[in-house]
């Protein structure tokens, strides 16, 4: 699986919008982009995944670059609650193919009042 | 629907000492994880099973740790003896036969090795 690269940590005020921005320069073609975040004291939740188009759920949107080389993740209204570690990974997925989720070390964003 | 099972949320063991984790994944998911999470790194797989069999056990310690998926629904993880640099958070997920979202996990497992 393709490593990925991102900021240790980020801040952002609460209700503005949080980046979190991911570099992934040797993605492979059948590679999707995945983000989970990491509450203090929980498990690893899915946010979102994306494999060339842009992607929105309930939680967040994902932006991919047309090279699909790097990603952001865009958290429109951060809150208090948003504060958590973010993981970019690369993941093999599709047809009968599913990769490992491999975690890097991760993005801590804080959400400040 | 109900989340990943894991017991106990807490551990407190001597070194040279055995352990065990459980975990209860969601009904229906043949694929199960165990992750290793220490403190302030991302988590990292030990081992994965579908359904009762091993599919990828390269990452685990195997001279100290196992592991096994009693008809490919529970699991439990062991240490003996355990060792201080076994403290950590082992966390349990689980996911459909290639899901394509990932995996859903529990909420893991804090292992203090004293």
């Amino acid at each position: 699986d393709a490593k990925t690269t991102q900021p240790t940590s980020m801040d952002c005020a609460e209700g503005r919008a949080a980046n979190l921005p991911c570099n992934h320069s040797t993605i492979s073609g059948n590679e999707y982009v995945y983000w989970y975040r990491q509450i203090h004291s929980q498990g690893p939740q899915y946010i979102i995944h994306g494999l060339k188009n842009n992607e929105t759920n309930e939680m967040a949107s994902l932006i991919i670059t047309e090279d699909r080389k790097s990603s952001t993740l865009i958290l429109p209204h951060a809150t208090l609650r948003d504060t958590a570690v973010y993981y970019c990974i690369v993941r093999v997925a599709g047809g009968t193919s599913y990769g490992k989720l491999t975690f890097g070390q991760g993005t801590i964003l804080t959400v400040h009042p | 629907e109900a989340g990943v099972a894991q017991s106990p949320r807490y551990k407190i063991i001597e070194k040279r000492q055995s352990v065990a984790f459980w975990c209860n994944p969601i009904s229906g998911h043949a694929t199960l994880y165990w992750y290793q999470q220490i403190l302030g790194q991302g988590p990292k797989l030990l081992i994965q099973f579908q359904n009762n069999g091993v599919v990828d056990d390269s990452q685990l310690p195997k001279d100290r740790f196992s592991a096994e998926r009693l008809k490919g629904v529970d699991s439990t993880l062991k240490i003996q003896p355990a060792k201080l640099e076994d403290s950590a958070v082992y966390l349990c997920a689980s996911s459909w036969t290639g899901g394509v979202r990932g995996y859903t996990f529990g909420s893991g497992t804090r292992l203090t090795v004293v």
